[in-house]
């Protein structure tokens, strides 16, 4: 089955320290895969994508992110948090042909001053 | 542009009751989604629409109905809520290509609660 799991609910970190939310994908074929931003009572921002190409994707904010075929994974980072990253972050997958998006359940970011 | 609206806001129902929220966007996208958000499930998939005058099932189709008779409006109708309803409602279009066009853009989403 097709699934994407987030396996972080929560995660804190103090500013100024690196980031890595983790995102594991099920997927039979070749993925397309994206990083949203969800600040509190706002709809979702996206922060980067992978279709194709060079693994390591860039993205707003300052943000990247790294495919891992062999781990099936699409891990987000970024070097230095700041306060404004205090939000909740959710991957999703979907695949060229279909219309559908599987999202994960989220990640919770605090953000220690 | 102002890309992908949702209305209202926000809403109250009482259970019972019947609404229909509309999104709208100005991108001359063929695909529109309409999605629930609730706490620790992330977002599950209602019914999507792939052009004008269709119409299919997500994930989480029953209680809700959609219509799509204009390619910019994607509108999720509620014949009689119910409190497992309350939830947070978001709306999302694509445009029809495949690579970058995979992309979806989210509407500001709607706060609906039932009582």
């Amino acid at each position: 089955a097709q699934s994407v799991t987030q396996p972080d609910i929560h995660i804190t970190v103090s500013e100024g320290a690196s980031l890595e939310l983790r995102c594991n994908y099920s997927y039979g074929a070749t993925p397309y895969l994206f990083w949203y931003v969800q600040s509190p009572g706002q709809g979702l921002q996206l922060l980067l994508k992978y279709f194709s190409g060079d693994t390591l994707v860039q993205g707003i904010k300052g943000f990247e992110a790294e495919f891992k075929r062999s781990q099936s994974s699409f891990n987000l980072r970024k070097p230095s948090v700041h306060w404004s990253d205090a939000a909740e972050y959710f991957c999703a997958v979907g695949r060229s042909g279909t219309y559908k998006y599987i999202f994960g359940t989220g990640t919770r970011l605090k953000v220690l001053a | 542009n102002a890309g992908v609206t949702q209305t209202p806001k926000f809403r109250v129902l009482k259970t019972g009751q019947s609404m229909t929220l509309l999104c709208a966007q100005d991108m001359n996208h063929e695909y529109m989604y309409w999605y629930r958000q609730d706490p620790g499930m992330g977002l599950r998939l209602i019914h999507y629409s792939v052009g004008e005058g269709t119409t299919a099932k997500g994930e989480v189709p029953d209680g809700y109905n959609v219509s799509r008779l204009k390619k910019q409006n994607f509108l999720l109708g509620l014949e009689s809520a119910a409190p497992s309803q309350t939830s947070v409602y978001f709306c999302a279009s694509r445009e029809r290509l495949a690579g970058e066009g995979n992309t979806q853009y989210f509407g500001p989403g709607t706060r609906l609660t039932v009582l």
